[in-house]
């Protein structure tokens, strides 16, 4: 059975870092494409970022420069560091993933990420 | 970048009747990645369709993707309780490379 489990989210200050996890099991994280896509309160999903098998990455111009993807292939976990913090970024944060970059098969359930001082 | 909107923003019907869901894109979609999720209040999204007609595994056949190009349409032929919900359509684009999200469809029970 496939599971994604986020964990990392909470209440931080603006400006400040945080880090993302995401652990996977039922598939191999780097035989995979994996996403995280964000959703503030009562809106529509966001996409922000994905890791492709080779392990390049792309991002939404909206966090470019101050979110990173990445991935461990000894935990098969994915990862995403968040700096520089902004009150906009508040979300509920997915991990998504599958074995194509063109649709997200599988999802965890998200991780609250809520910013504020 | 390629932009997708959804239409309408709010579907208001009662359980039995035809849901109709409109996708509608900026430019053409190359090969028609085409997808589309539901998401339930709570719940995280859950892929319905892929390459825009293809239906993931356990979905049910009252749920139908069409569409090719520009103009693509999600069908759900008899609402069920557990179908209300909010709809998203997204793409991903390969030049720029980006994944987009159109802006969702909310079918609500009448």
């Amino acid at each position: 059975e496939v599971q994604l489990v986020e964990s990392g989210g909470g209440l931080v200050q603006p400006g400040g870092p945080l880090r993302l996890s995401c652990a996977v099991s039922g598939f191999i994280v780097s035989n995979n494409y994996m996403t995280w896509v964000r959703q503030a309160p009562g809106k529509g999903l966001e996409w922000v970022s994905l890791i492709y098998i080779d392990g390049s990455a792309i991002y939404a111009d909206s966090v470019k420069g101050r979110f990173t993807i990445s991935r461990d292939t000894s935990k098969n976990t994915v990862s995403l560091q968040i700096n520089s913090l902004r009150v906009e970024d508040t979300a509920v944060y997915y991990c998504a993933g599958g074995l194509t970059r063109y649709y997200l098969d599988y999802w965890g359930q998200g991780t609250l990420v809520t910013v504020s001082s | 970048e390629i932009v997708l909107t959804q239409s309408p923003g709010t579907l208001s019907l009662s359980p039995g009747e035809r849901a109709t869901l409109s996708c509608r894109a900026s430019q053409s979609l190359r090969s028609n990645f085409l997808a589309w999720y539901q998401q339930k209040p709570g719940q995280a999204p859950s892929l319905l369709i892929h390459d825009a007609s293809t239906r993931a595994t356990g979905i049910p056949d009252r749920f139908s993707g069409s569409g090719s190009g520009t103009d693509f349409t999600l069908t759900i032929t008899r609402l069920e309780p557990e179908d209300f919900a909010v709809y998203y359509c997204q793409q991903y684009g390969s030049s720029p490379r980006v994944l987009t999200f159109g802006g969702g469809t909310k079918v609500e029970i009448k």
